[in-house]
């Protein structure tokens, strides 16, 4: 059964770099053809999407982060990563990896989210 | 970006009975090509992630009980709970996937018995 776990530091500084990994179990990232996303969710802002990557696809980013979310992908550990830059107050949040159809917005697969707070 | 907005925000209703949550896009996301509404309903309960339940508008996900329906096209779209159980408490969203990102939610329904 395809299992989704997000990990990485819980507290990050204002303008600092916000780094989590999504660690895939019951299945292949290298196999078929998936979306993999990361979405967060606020009280205020509700749920975003942040991005997502695809086997021999573009990674495609929501351009309210203007340019400051990486998505990268580590194979040999069956995981993939979102890197946030210049992070403040406004990108506390509860952040999600998940699986969907290729080239999807479709979100099937979620995990349990992590939740990160920024502050001094 | 496509705006999705839900009514209403709260709903209370009684053990078996039926629940009807509705939802509307900014814009139409029906593509004409494969006449496919490109649409997601998610549940979510407290301190646990979201949980596909409808897609395509009216599909429903594997395992999802079949008092869930969804139903719409364009751009006015609907959850309906045939017969509301406990275990159905939880914020319930919707989404739209239609061609371009960004990927847009709906701000959510809360359900309450």
């Amino acid at each position: 059964q395809l299992q989704l776990q997000e990990s990485g530091s819980g507290l990050v500084k204002p303008s600092e770099t916000l780094s989590l990994t999504c660690t895939v179990t019951g299945g292949s990232i290298s196999s078929g053809a998936y979306s993999w996303s990361w979405i967060r969710q606020t009280p205020g802002k509700g749920l975003e999407w942040i991005g997502y990557m695809y086997h021999n696809g573009p990674t495609l980013y929501n351009p309210s982060l203007k340019s400051r979310a990486t998505i990268l992908v580590d194979k040999s550990k069956n995981q993939f990563s979102l890197e946030v830059t210049s992070v403040t107050a406004a990108d506390t949040a509860v952040y999600y990896c998940s699986r969907g159809p290729p080239g999807s917005g479709l979100f099937e697969y979620w995990g349990q989210g992590i939740l990160v707070t920024v502050s001094s | 970006d496509i705006v999705m907005t839900q009514s209403p925000d709260s709903l209370a209703v009684s053990l078996g009975e039926r629940a009807t949550f509705n939802c509307k896009s900014s814009q139409s996301v029906l593509y004409r090509s494969n006449n496919k509404n490109y649409l997601a309903w998610y549940q979510q309960k407290p301190g646990q992630p979201p949980k596909l339940i409808i897609y395509w508008a009216s599909s429903r996900q594997s395992g999802v009980p079949d008092r869930f329906s969804g139903s719409g096209s364009g751009t006015d779209f609907t959850l309906t709970i045939s017969s509301v159980q406990a275990e159905d408490v939880a914020v319930y969203y919707c989404q739209h996937y239609y061609e371009t990102p960004p990927y847009t939610f709906g701000q959510g329904t809360k359900l309450e018995i």
